[in-house]
């Protein structure tokens, strides 16, 4: 069964950083693409980043260009994002997913003073 | 970037009526279209994939059609446990983008 399963969700001041990880089973990591995708209070998806499987090519939102960072670790069938600089505006619940067919529960970014 | 419309932004309808939802892309994505369903306080979950290809366990009464910039998501006879908000997205071209969704309300 595919399962996958975030972590690392929390308040943070504006201007903080934090790192959010996908722990990933049930399938062969390393070779399916992997997103985050985010969704503020009350409002719709909005895709993130993308990282590919084997060769990691990344892709990111302009959104969050140069600010955050995703990565994998296909030995410990895991996905990451590094969250930098983050704004009030950063504030949301944050999914990964795979094929949009499989999807974690979700881990809450509350960004705020 | 491609900017999905979707409309409208809510529906209320009854049980077993029939569902049209509607989205429009800015520019040609070919059949690259998924529909996406959220129902309140859980993940999203894929319905439909490459514009019309039902995904694993989703009934019958869900299809959908269209390509290049306009696609429709069709519940053939709505009931009680379609209420959601309704996404389309696209993986023509990144970055990837998601409609606004559609809300469907049950009378």
């Amino acid at each position: 069964e595919v399962q996958l399963v975030e972590s690392g969700g929390g308040l943070v001041q504006p201007g903080g950083s934090l790192r959010l990880s996908c722990a990933a089973s049930g399938f062969i990591f390393s070779s399916y693409g992997m997103n985050w995708v985010r969704q503020a209070p009350g409002k719709g998806l909005e895709w993130v980043s993308h990282i590919t499987g084997r060769d990691s090519n990344i892709y990111y939102a302009d959104s969050v260009k140069g600010r955050f960072t995703i990565s994998r670790d296909n030995a410990r069938n895991s996905l990451y994002l590094q969250m930098n600089s983050l704004r009030v505006e950063d504030t949301a619940v944050y999914y990964c997913a795979r094929d949009w067919a499989y999807w974690g529960q979700g881990t809450l970014v509350t960004v705020s003073s | 970037e491609i900017v999905l419309t979707q409309s409208p932004a809510t529906l209320s309808l009854s049980p077993g009526e029939r569902v049209t939802l509607s989205c429009r892309a800015s520019q040609s994505i070919s059949s690259y279209l998924a529909w996406l369903q959220q129902k309140p306080g859980q993940a999203p979950r894929l319905l439909i994939y490459d514009a019309s290809n039902r995904a694993t366990g989703i009934p019958a009464r869900f299809s959908g059609s269209g390509s290049g910039t306009d696609f429709t998501l069709t519940i053939s006879s709505l009931e009680p446990e379609d209420l959601a908000v309704y996404y389309c997205q696209q993986r023509s071209t990144w970055p990837l983008t998601f409609g606004g969704g559609t809300k469907v309300e049950i009378k």
